[in-house]
């Protein structure tokens, strides 16, 4: 079975651009969480989605959006893109919202110049 | 809040040698799970461990052990005949599993190298 994916692999934008990252959860999985990773640091959460409904949001600014669709794939906004917006993106998928374990996929290394 | 510290940032290990990698947390909820990841070089999070609060047997997944002293709040990963494929960064996180609110937190990291 495949893994979780997300595209693209990398991304370079300048600052105050939209950017829009993908998801696509382990088949079965209804569960998508959202994390930023800064180059030295632990993942740190943004949002999380089950059932397409948001359950989780962590401390980060209103630019910051996401959503889930019917087929629990998952999209993430980010607006008006500053200098420290760079950083990994990392998707998690969970077939619970709960302790279920979460299975990442490979990333979007997003670099704003 | 939650809190998760990882107080070793880098750690080396001879192969075939065990090593472990320390992690404490504090937490207010009554349930919660404790993980493990390894991070290569790539970036993907490669998930290795679970331990459940409530559990009372230490977890074990092949060559990872998870020391689970709930007293004293650990939750050390345990890692047996080191293999050069380990050399990696680890994660120690934690996700709540009551009061509506499963936002997880992750520590800082171990960057671990195995030598030859």
């Amino acid at each position: 079975d495949a893994g979780v994916t997300q595209s693209p692999t990398h991304l370079i934008k300048t600052r105050g651009q939209q950017v829009t990252l993908r998801c696509s959860p382990i088949s079965g999985h209804k569960s998508v969480s959202w994390y930023q990773q800064v180059l030295g640091q632990g993942p740190q959460f943004i949002f999380q989605y089950y059932e397409k409904e948001e359950r989780g949001r962590g401390n980060f600014p209103d630019r910051f959006s996401a959503r889930q669709f019917p087929n629990y794939s998952s999209e993430l906004n980010v607006n008006a893109l500053l200098l420290g917006d760079s950083a990994l993106y990392l998707c998690a998928s969970s077939f619970y919202q709960s302790t279920d374990t979460q299975y990442f996929g490979p990333g979007t290394r997003l670099t704003v110049l | 809040a939650q809190k998760i510290t990882q107080t070793q940032p880098g750690m080396f290990v001879q192969e075939k040698e065990a090593v472990t990698l320390d992690c404490t947390y504090d937490t207010s909820d009554p349930s919660y799970g404790l993980f493990w990841y390894k991070q290569p070089s790539s970036g993907e999070m490669i998930f290795l461990i679970y331990q459940g609060s409530y559990d009372q047997q230490n977890a074990t997944e092949g060559r990872y052990s998870l020391n689970f002293q709930k007293a004293r709040k650990s939750a050390n990963l345990v890692i047996s005949a080191s293999q050069l494929g380990d050399s990696a960064m680890y994660f120690c996180a934690m996700r709540p599993a009551s009061g509506g609110s499963y936002i997880p937190t992750f520590g800082r990291g171990t960057s671990l190298i195995v030598h030859p």
